[in-house]
């Protein structure tokens, strides 16, 4: 089965500062992808980024960045110079894959959430 | 960039009555998803849909819901006698294909049930 841990339940940092939101996960998939999502307090759900497995390079989108290690399967979100507007519910997602079983076969577990506040 | 739409954003119903939510899907989408979330905690999966037949549920999906899709466009979630436990967040999702590609989520119906 599929799991997806953020161990972090509520972060707190004042603007400017740099934050790293941490998930790990399981899965049995030898190929997988990953999703950020974002939910900001009107609560819809915005998807931020996607990574598949075979690429474990560090990406960068202007304040975002993300490191993916599959030795640790890990999967952590940096934000640089933090913001009030960054203040939201981050979730880490992972879709079943096809060794899940046909049916569950893109299903996503997401994990707990990371409540990020950001204060002015 | 086409999205998926859901009506109503906020439903408030009495206990015990039917409620059905909407949820548009993007047009070439062929997979489809509803997701819960009760306030505080983490987005958990209900059912899928494909091919006009649900692909799997999870254990909340029990005999009060039910989804379909009538007219090709429209794929509704049924709650047939709402409990208070039902108070949550309902999110659709669709994708063209699955596990590479994100989930393309609703903007959600808020559920409150009295």
């Amino acid at each position: 089965a599929q799991k997806v841990t953020q161990a972090q339940t509520e972060i707190s940092v004042v603007e400017k500062e740099d934050v790293t939101l941490d998930c790990v996960y399981e899965t049995r998939d030898t190929t997988y992808y990953l999703f950020w999502y974002k939910q900001p307090p009107s609560g819809e759900l915005v998807f931020l980024i996607r990574r598949n497995s075979f690429d474990e390079q560090n990406e960068i989108s202007g304040r975002y960045s993300w490191n993916f290690q599959k030795s640790t399967s890990s999967f952590n979100f940096t934000i640089t110079a933090s913001q009030v507007v960054d203040s939201a519910v981050y979730f880490c997602a992972l879709p079943a894959g096809p060794n899940a079983g046909g049916t569950s076969y893109g299903k996503l577990t997401f994990g707990q959430g990371t409540i990020l506040t950001v204060h002015p | 960039e086409p999205e998926v739409t859901q009506t109503p954003s906020h439903q408030v119903t009495q206990m015990g009555q039917e409620v059905i939510l909407r949820c548009v899907p993007i047009s070439n989408h062929l997979y489809f998803y509803w997701y819960r979330q009760i306030l505080g905690q983490k987005v958990e999966f209900l059912v899928s849909f494909y091919n006009n037949e649900i692909s799997e549920k999870s254990e909340i999906f029990d005999d009060q819901f039910s989804v379909e899709r009538p007219d090709g466009s429209n794929f509704t979630l049924k709650i047939r006698s709402t409990k208070l436990e039902d108070s949550a967040m309902y999110f659709c999702a669709s994708i063209r294909e699955r596990g590479n590609q994100p989930q393309h989520f609703g903007d959600g119906t808020r559920l409150s049930i009295l």
